[in-house]
């Protein structure tokens, strides 16, 4: 049974398009998030949602929307993809807080032409 | 800034051979650090978390905090070619019911058979 699963596994497209990432878990977590793994490995965080609720917010473009419908999805929405946007995309969940274990899904490679 | 740094490798070592692999933060009052493995291509995958100072034990892997120092540090007695992979290192920032997971940039691992 896959623990997180997103789905695209893979996502080409032209910029100013826009897509999305959908992310769902079955671990009964109560958090989830979204990290950006850039070209050069660095893993970093973007948003977190506890229960629904948004918990953490970085410093991302606006063109970035998450939405949580319930606890155990969390999809991300970009407009006007850029060139920069191009990266690897993981979603994962914990229990609660950043104490805990977090478990990655698989990846959404994007690549924006 | 709160900022968690590792040496970014490659680091080489023979199979059989122990691997340390060092890490430090900037966060005076994080509580919780993780190291997290990830193959090329895949997502991360957990492989020990810390809380106390000291050393903790699993299998092949040691883990050493040193909160003092703002230390921590993963071993891995009798590499194998299989441990060749990215290590990154991961604090959860202090504060309660914090949960924010800064990651360090990953140290590249390669155990030469």
């Amino acid at each position: 049974d896959t623990a997180v699963s997103q789905t695209p596994k893979y996502l080409v497209t032209q910029m100013g398009n826009d897509k999305s990432i959908k992310c769902e878990q079955n671990l009964g977590h109560d958090t989830m998030y979204w990290y950006k793994q850039d070209s050069k490995k660095f893993l970093k965080i973007m948003f977190s949602y506890n229960n629904k609720e948004l918990i953490i917010n970085e410093t991302v473009p606006n063109r970035f929307s998450p939405k949580s419908p319930d606890k155990a999805h969390l999809n991300l929405h970009i407009n006007s993809l850029e060139l920069g946007d191009s990266a690897v995309y993981f979603c994962a969940s914990s229990w609660g807080t950043g104490a805990d274990t977090q478990y990655f899904g698989p990846g959404t490679r994007l690549t924006v032409l | 800034q709160k900022e968690v740094e590792q040496n970014s490798g490659p680091l080489s070592v023979p199979e059989g051979a122990i691997a340390s692999l060092n890490c430090t933060y900037s966060d005076r009052g994080s509580q919780s650090f993780f190291w997290y493995r990830q193959y090329s291509g895949k997502s991360p995958e957990l492989i020990m978390f810390i809380y106390s100072n000291g050393d903790k034990e699993d299998g092949r892997f040691t883990a050493q905090l040193n909160k003092a120092s703002q230390y921590v540090s993963l071993l891995i007695r009798d590499s194998q070619p299989s441990d060749s992979a990215t290590y990154l290192c991961a604090v959860n920032r202090a504060g309660a019911g914090s949960y924010q997971l800064t990651f360090g940039k990953g140290t590249k691992l390669s155990v030469i058979p």
